[in-house]
C-alpha cells in the first residue's frame, strides 16, 4: 500500500471549514484513499473513501486531485466534537489490513 | 443494526496470566481485524481472520499471542504468560465479504500489573 504524508497538527475555528489535506504521490491504480478519525482513545471511525471521484457523505467531503498523487477531506462545519487524530491511508478497496500513519491531529477550538 | 462489539472494556492482570479479548463482529460482517495501540502510540495491525481461517497473520508477535474466530461464537484474541509491554489497547474490526470498509469496535484496555 502507497505511503500517505499528512501534518501533524492543525487547528481550526468552530462554525468553520476544517480542510486536512494528505499527499499520497506514489498511489497506484487500484488504490483508495480511506479516511480515519480516532476521537480521544475511543475505536477508530471510519469517515468516508474515494478511489479518483470526489465523494461526499453526512460527515464529510473527499476532494482527490485529477492526478490523484493528493487529497483533502473536508469537514464543513467543525464542532468542538471533531477534534480527533484523522488519519489518511491508502489501500485496495478488498484488501486486508489498514496502515495507521501518526495522522493530523486537529483541534477545533470556539 | 449494532456496531462491533468488545469485550471486556478494561481488562486487568498480572504478569504471567492468559488474557482473552473478545470481539463480536457486526450482523452479516465475516472479516475480523485487530490491531493493537500501545501507550502514545499509533494503531498497528496484528492478525486478519475469516471464519475458522487466519488470512493474514504479519503483525502478530511469534509467541504468546494466538487469535480465532471459530464458525460459531466470538473472535478471541488470547495472550498467555503477559509482560507489561502488552498493556495497550486492543481493538477489532470487522468487514463484510470480500474486505470492504472496516468498522471499529470501543476496544479492550489491557493493564499489566
Amino acid at each position: 500500500d502507497a505511503k500517505t504524508t499528512q501534518p501533524p497538527s492543525m487547528d481550526c475555528a468552530e462554525g468553520r471549514a476544517a480542510n486536512l489535506p494528505c499527499n499520497h504521490s506514489t498511489i497506484s491504480g487500484n488504490e483508495y484513499v480511506y479516511w480515519y478519525r480516532q476521537i480521544h482513545s475511543q475505536g477508530p471511525q471510519y469517515i468516508i473513501h474515494g478511489l479518483k471521484n470526489n465523494e461526499t457523505n453526512e460527515m464529510a467531503s473527499l476532494i482527490i486531485t485529477e492526478d490523484r498523487k493528493s487529497s483533502t477531506l473536508i469537514l464543513p462545519h467543525a464542532t468542538l466534537r471533531d477534534t480527533a487524530v484523522y488519519y489518511c491511508i491508502v489501500r485496495m478497496e478488498y484488501g486486508n489490513k489498514l496502515v495507521f500513519g501518526a495522522g493530523t491531529i486537529l483541534r477545533v477550538k470556539s | 443494526n449494532a456496531g462491533v462489539m468488545q469485550n471486556p472494556r478494561h481488562l486487568v492482570r498480572r504478569r504471567g496470566q492468559e488474557a482473552r479479548l473478545r470481539c463480536s463482529p457486526m450482523k452479516g460482517h465475516s472479516h475480523v481485524y485487530w490491531y493493537r495501540q500501545l501507550p502514545e502510540e499509533g494503531l498497528k495491525f496484528m492478525v486478519y481472520l475469516q471464519k475458522e481461517n487466519i488470512i493474514d497473520e504479519s503483525g502478530m508477535p511469534k509467541e504468546r499471542f494466538s487469535a480465532e474466530f471459530p464458525k460459531e461464537g466470538p473472535s478471541i484474541l488470547r495472550i498467555q504468560q503477559v509482560v507489561r509491554g502488552d498493556s495497550a489497547a486492543y481493538f477489532c474490526a470487522s468487514s463484510p465479504p470480500r474486505g470492504d470498509t472496516q468498522y471499529f469496535g470501543p476496544g479492550t484496555r489491557l493493564t499489566v500489573l
